[in-house]
């Protein structure tokens, strides 16, 4: 199968660091997707790892195993802002996506 | 300008009626998707095309047709709408795997 699971919902503080995990059972995808979605928005690109490894891009970080099925993204110095769904999608010329992760950052 | 744009933004219908939301970009990619999102739910694959002369339904295109009138056309109707098609509906582009988004439309049916 192609599932995909990530967390239904995570809450974090302001100016603390979370990590968003998503683990997969495929081997047909050409590399992890992670996509921000704020409410009501459009899905909006974040990262792509296509090797195992960290991919580091200002404040965010996403984290590949292709051996171990799993992913995350690491979201540093959080702000109001990055309360939104992020989406763990696996690439493919038709992608799979998971049910997104909503993350609350509150004061 | 916007490079993938959705036509209405907003639309509210009675059951029974032939919908169409459109579709138009700008980035010269020959792959395009209809998704329908609902709340708690990821996207769904409605239907795509690789290019002008191929369709392919997806996961829920039930109740769905598309048609692909030019490499930046890509619109999707609803024959007869139903209340369960109230929803949030995204047409997406796509290069070297990565998708880029319209802005949606959301879909009200009474």
């Amino acid at each position: 199968g192609q599932n995909i699971d990530q967390p239904t919902e995570m809450t974090a503080t302001e100016g603390a660091i979370v990590q968003i995990n998503c683990t997969y059972q495929t081997s047909g995808f050409n590399g992890l997707f992670w996509y921000q979605q704020h409410a009501g928005e459009a899905p909006t690109f974040l990262s792509y790892n296509v090797l195992d490894g960290l991919e580091e891009k200002g404040r965010f970080s996403s984290f590949l195993s292709r051996s171990k099925g799993y992913s995350y993204l690491l979201l540093k110095e959080l702000q109001m802002k990055d309360s939104a769904s992020y989406l763990c999608v696996g690439g493919s010329y038709i992608p799979t996506f998971g049910r997104g992760t909503s993350l609350i950052v509150h004061p | 300008d916007a490079d993938v744009t959705q036509t209405p933004r907003n639309r509210i219908t009675k059951t029974g009626k032939r919908i169409m939301l459109e579709c138009s970009q700008t980035k010269g990619h020959d792959r395009m998707y209809w998704y329908r999102q609902d709340p708690g739910l990821g996207l769904q694959l409605i239907y795509y095309s690789f290019d002008v002369k191929d369709i392919n339904k997806g996961e829920i295109s039930d109740g769905y047709s598309v048609s692909r009138q030019a490499q930046a056309k890509f619109s999707l109707s609803l024959e007869s709408a139903i209340p369960n098609q109230t929803a949030l509906y995204f047409c997406a582009t796509s290069h070297l795997d990565t998708q880029y988004f319209g802005p949606g439309t959301r879909l009200t049916v009474l």
